[in-house]
C-alpha cells in the first residue's frame, strides 16, 4: 500500500501564526511518531502515539506544541504562536507494532519556515 | 539520556570501493536496538540495517554490514561495492528497549554525508 504521507510539504508562516501539520500513516500501523529535524541535524523525537493514545510527549519543546490522533489513524501536529526557532522539517513515522526492533517508516516531512 | 555521536560529517568514496561510517553511543542500558537510516536528497528516510544489542552476530543486508562492539559502544556501517545510489545522509539511531520518557522514539546522531565519486 501507500507509504506515510504528510501535508503540506512546505509551509511558510509569519511569526505568531498558528500552523497545523498533517500525517497519514500506513494503514493499520499502531504506532505513530513525530520528529523535528533542524537544518544539518538529525531528527529529534517529539511525541509518540499508540493508536489514539499519546503515550509519550516528553520531546515537545514547549506548550505551544500539541499533537493529536483522535481516531488512531491520521495525526495532526499543531504549533501555536510560531517562533523563528520552530523552523525545521517535521517528520512523521509509523510502525506496525509498538516497540522494539520494528522499522519506523518515515514520511517525506513538512518543511516549516517561520519568517 | 542516551546520546549518539557520528564523528564524520562527510565521507567520500570511489564507486565500487568500500567505506565505513562510524557511530558511537552512550547508554547505561543493557538492552536496546541500533539502526542505520539513509536519507537521500529530498527523499524519505529509509531503514538500511538494524541490530539487537543482545545479539553478538553482526547484522548484514546485502552490501551493508555492521560492526557492533557492545563493550566499546560502537556501531559502524560498512558499505561494500559502493554505488552512485548510495549517496545520501546516513544516520545512526538508538532505541531503548524500555518505554516512556522519550524511550519510544529513536535517538539520532547528526549524520554523515556520503559522497560517491564516479
Amino acid at each position: 500500500g501507500a507509504g506515510v504521507s504528510q501535508s503540506p510539504r512546505y509551509k511558510v508562516a509569519k511569526r505568531g501564526q498558528d500552523v497545523a501539520l498533517r500525517c497519514d500513516p500506513i494503514s493499520g500501523h499502531v504506532s505513530l511518531f513525530w520528529y523535528q529535524q533542524a537544518l544539518g541535524q538529525g531528527p529529534e523525537f517529539l511525541t509518540y502515539f499508540q493508536n489514539e493514545a499519546q503515550l509519550d510527549k516528553s520531546g515537545l519543546p514547549s506548550d505551544r506544541f500539541f499533537a493529536e490522533r483522535p481516531e488512531g489513524s491520521v495525526s495532526t501536529l499543531k504549533i501555536q504562536r510560531t517562533q523563528q526557532e520552530d523552523s525545521a522539517v517535521y517528520l512523521c513515522a509509523s510502525s506496525l507494532v509498538p516497540a522494539g526492533i520494528y522499522e519506523q517508516y518515515f514520511g517525506p516531512g513538512t518543511r516549516l519556515t517561520v519568517t | 539520556a542516551q546520546t549518539v555521536t557520528q564523528s564524520q560529517p562527510e565521507m567520500s568514496v570511489q564507486e565500487a570501493e568500500t567505506v565505513t561510517l562510524s557511530c558511537t553511543y552512550d547508554t547505561s542500558e543493557s538492552d536496546y536496538y541500533l539502526f542505520w537510516y539513509k536519507q537521500p536528497p529530498s527523499r524519505q528516510m529509509i531503514l538500511v540495517i538494524r541490530q539487537e544489542a543482545y545479539k553478538q552476530q553482526n547484522a548484514t543486508e546485502n552490501r551493508f554490514s555492521v560492526n557492533f562492539q557492545k563493550a566499546a559502544k560502537s556501531f559502524s556501517l560498512k558499505i561494500s561495492d559502493s554505488q552512485l545510489g548510495d549517496a545520501a545522509m546516513y544516520f545512526c539511531a538508538y532505541r531503548s528497549a524500555g518505554s516512556g520518557g522519550g524511550a519510544d522514539g529513536l535517538t539520532f546522531g547528526k549524520g554523515t554525508h556520503l559522497i560517491i565519486q564516479p
